[in-house]
């Protein structure tokens, strides 16, 4: 079974400061790995996915995580962060069809970190 | 290009209600999910489908039961409502197929109260 650790559930940043939200997976095989993106009161969007090629994953608004086997990591960040990044962010993990089992295709997610950006 | 439309947007039931939630996707996608979100928890899957016809357990399926009779929807019911199932549900698909499944697509929400 595959699970995900997001640490901090509240991460507070000013305007133009760099963004960093931890994840960590624990899975039996080499997963998938996504970073979803929650605006208040409304559904998720995929900010990037990592899907064995490039361990480094550029998505969209300036966001991009790396993909660390030795560390089991997927850690989220930008650069510089602007007040239209506050959201809620959700790290998850898949496992691909030849991990067997039932696992395919579902995702399990994290507990969520919020992110709160000052002026 | 509506995507994964979920209905209703909100719900207030009394204890003991049933209710029906209704996902519909257009994108022909085989999987789709059904998750309730709550605070500090993420998102924690119901049930799930990878086909017509097709459904099966997730993480937490006590008190809910689901149906997928034609492949474009997806149905949540509720037969008994309790306090507990205050949430906020999701549906979602994806696609199905070797390099086919890389992410999941998600509706706008249910916000669900029961009091």
């Amino acid at each position: 079974a595959q699970s995900v650790t997001q640490l901090g559930s509240h991460v507070s940043v000013s305007e133009g400061a760099l963004v960093l939200l931890r994840c960590n997976y624990s899975s039996s095989v080499p997963p998938y790995l996504f970073w979803y993106v929650q605006y208040p009161n409304q559904g998720l969007q995929l900010l990037l996915k990592y899907t064995s090629a490039a361990t480094l994953v550029k998505g969209i608004n300036g966001f991009e995580a790396e993909f660390k086997k030795s560390e089991t990591s997927f850690h989220l960040t930008k650069p510089s962060a602007h007040m239209r990044d506050a959201a809620e962010y959700f790290c998850a993990v898949s496992l691909p069809i030849n991990a067997g089992g039932t696992s395919y295709g579902k995702l399990t997610f994290g507990q969520g970190t919020i992110l709160t950006v000052h002026p | 290009n509506a995507g994964v439309t979920q209905t209703p947007k909100f719900r207030v039931l009394k204890t003991g209600q049933s209710m029906t939630l209704l996902c519909a996707q257009d994108m022909n996608h085989e999987y789709m999910y059904w998750y309730r979100q709550d605070p500090g928890m993420g998102l924690r899957l119901i049930h799930y489908s990878v086909g017509e016809g097709t459904t099966a357990k997730g993480e937490v399926p006590d008190g809910y039961n689901v149906s997928r009779l034609k492949k474009q929807n997806f149905l949540l019911g509720l037969e008994s409502a309790a306090p507990s199932q205050t949430s906020v549900y999701f549906c979602a698909s994806s696609p199905w197929g070797v390099r086919a499944w890389t992410e999941a697509f998600f509706g706008q929400g249910t916000r669900l109260t029961v009091v």
